[in-house]
């Protein structure tokens, strides 16, 4: 069965970087899109990016451009996302979640998910 | 950017009653609308995509329809689990994005 399963909860100084990681099983890893969102305490879900894992390609939310990194290590299954320069509001659970669909150059809906990440950021 | 939004924030509904859940896009997705359900502490599951197709394993009394920018989300008779919040998201163009989410809760 399909899993994705995360790193555990990390807690970061403002200005930090935190690696939040997502480990696939179940189907061929490269076969489908990985994307990241995220969830601050008490609020909705927000698209951070995409990432291939086929070749690695990705698009980021505008509003993190810049701060966020994608990758994918094909060799473990793995997909990471990389969140720089921290603030307070970046506190959050972070969720992997695998593209529904595979189309290329679309987006699609999100068929599994992972169990979230807390990421708490504080002095 | 298509803004999502839901109504309502909040319904309240007795159990074994009908609920309709309602999702506006500020522009046209086609049918390129999915819905999910959250439970505390819990992932988002994938209940319906494509507007009205039900994913794998989820119960006949979740239905969705909808087209363009006017969406529905319709559970029929409310059972105890089905307590929780629900977002709609739209992937007819990037970025993906979701409503703010309505919860549904025990009148």
């Amino acid at each position: 069965q399909v899993q994705l399963v995360q790193s555990g909860a990390e807690v970061k100084k403002p200005g930090a970087s935190v690696k939040v990681s997502c480990k696939a099983s179940g189907y061929t890893f490269t076969s489908y899109g990985i994307s990241w969102v995220r969830q601050a305490p008490g609020q909705g879900l927000e698209w951070m990016g995409w990432i291939s894992a086929y070749n690695g390609n990705t698009n980021y939310a505008q509003k993190l451009q810049g701060r966020v990194t994608m990758t994918t290590d094909t060799s473990t299954s793995t997909a990471y996302m990389e969140l720089r320069s921290l603030r307070s509001d970046d506190t959050a659970v972070y969720y992997c979640a695998r593209d529904g669909e595979r189309i290329v150059g679309a987006t699609t809906f999100f068929d599994y998910w992972g169990q979230g990440t807390l990421v708490t950021v504080s002095s | 950017e298509i803004v999502m939004t839901q109504s309502p924030a909040t319904l309240s509904v007795s159990p074994g009653e009908r609920a309709t859940l309602s999702c506006r896009a500020s522009q046209s997705v086609s049918s390129n609308l999915a819905w999910y359900q959250q439970k505390p502490g819990q992932a988002p599951r994938l209940l319906i995509y494509g507007a009205s197709t039900r994913a794998t394993g989820i119960p006949a009394r979740f239905s969705g329809s909808g087209s363009g920018t006017e969406f529905t989300l319709t559970i029929s008779s409310l059972q105890s689990e089905d307590f929780a919040v629900y977002y709609c998201q739209q992937y007819n163009n990037w970025p993906p994005g979701f409503g703010q989410g309505t919860k549904v809760e025990i009148k």
